[in-house]
């Protein structure tokens, strides 16, 4: 069965500091991958996602990026975190008309 | 742009009631999913109505796409405290399934 993993789960950064977020998925191959941000209590943004291997679509211009080194690995960065970036970042996975999300990583910058 | 709006917002109902969270646009989607969150947690798929006019039922919960695939209606059963968390919809863009444009959530708290 397939799985996806998010990581960490919780996240206190400075204000200027780098971000490394890390999302992997397992039992399925060349799945189409996907980064949202979730305001509280409300829908999900779509930031960015992935058809293949190096591929990436942006959807918002904003402070943050996205890269997929692997067939199965996808990665959000930031070099300077903004306030602005807190939130609740969801990684999922798609297939046909379905898709799966990560536990999500909660992150706060200070 | 697609946008989804969903309403109600917010809903507080007593245990055993009846209700309907709507789900619309002006854009027509080739397919479109059903979510509940619980807090701190990612979404988790109820199901997919992929043609025009589906109705799917899962245990207390009925589904149903719009004829015209523009709309979408979760209506909820004698409804449980267990019903409670955020109701997510979303539509995969019509011109392909890459892409997935969510609602804007209905928040439900089933009081025993």
């Amino acid at each position: 069965s397939q799985t996806i993993h998010q990581w960490p789960a919780t996240l206190v950064q400075p204000v200027g500091s780098p971000l490394s977020l890390e999302c992997t998925v397992e039992g399925t191959s060349n799945p189409n991958l996907y980064w949202y941000r979730q305001a509280a209590g409300r829908g999900l943004q779509l930031l960015f996602y992935s058809v293949g291997i190096g591929q990436i679509s942006s959807e918002v211009p904003q402070n943050l990026s996205a890269s997929r080194p692997q067939d199965r690995q996808f990665i959000l960065s930031s070099k300077k975190l903004l306030l602005s970036d807190s939130g609740f970042y969801l990684c999922a996975w798609s297939v046909l008309n379905e898709q799966y999300f990560g536990p999500g990583t909660r992150l706060t910058v200070t | 742009t697609q946008l989804l709006e969903q309403s109600p917002q917010f809903l507080s109902i007593q245990e055993g009631e009846n209700l309907t969270v709507y789900c619309n646009s002006s854009s027509v989607f080739s397919s479109l999913q059903w979510y509940r969150q619980e807090p701190g947690e990612g979404p988790v798929l109820l199901v997919t109505v992929v043609t025009g006019g589906e109705v799917k039922k899962l245990k207390r919960l009925t589904f149903q796409f719009g004829d015209a695939r523009k709309d979408s209606s979760l209506h909820i059963t004698a409804a449980q405290p267990g019903d409670t968390g955020l109701y997510l919809c979303a539509g995969a863009g019509d011109s392909g399934t890459y892409k997935y444009i969510f609602g804007t959530g209905t928040r439900l708290k089933v009081l025993a």
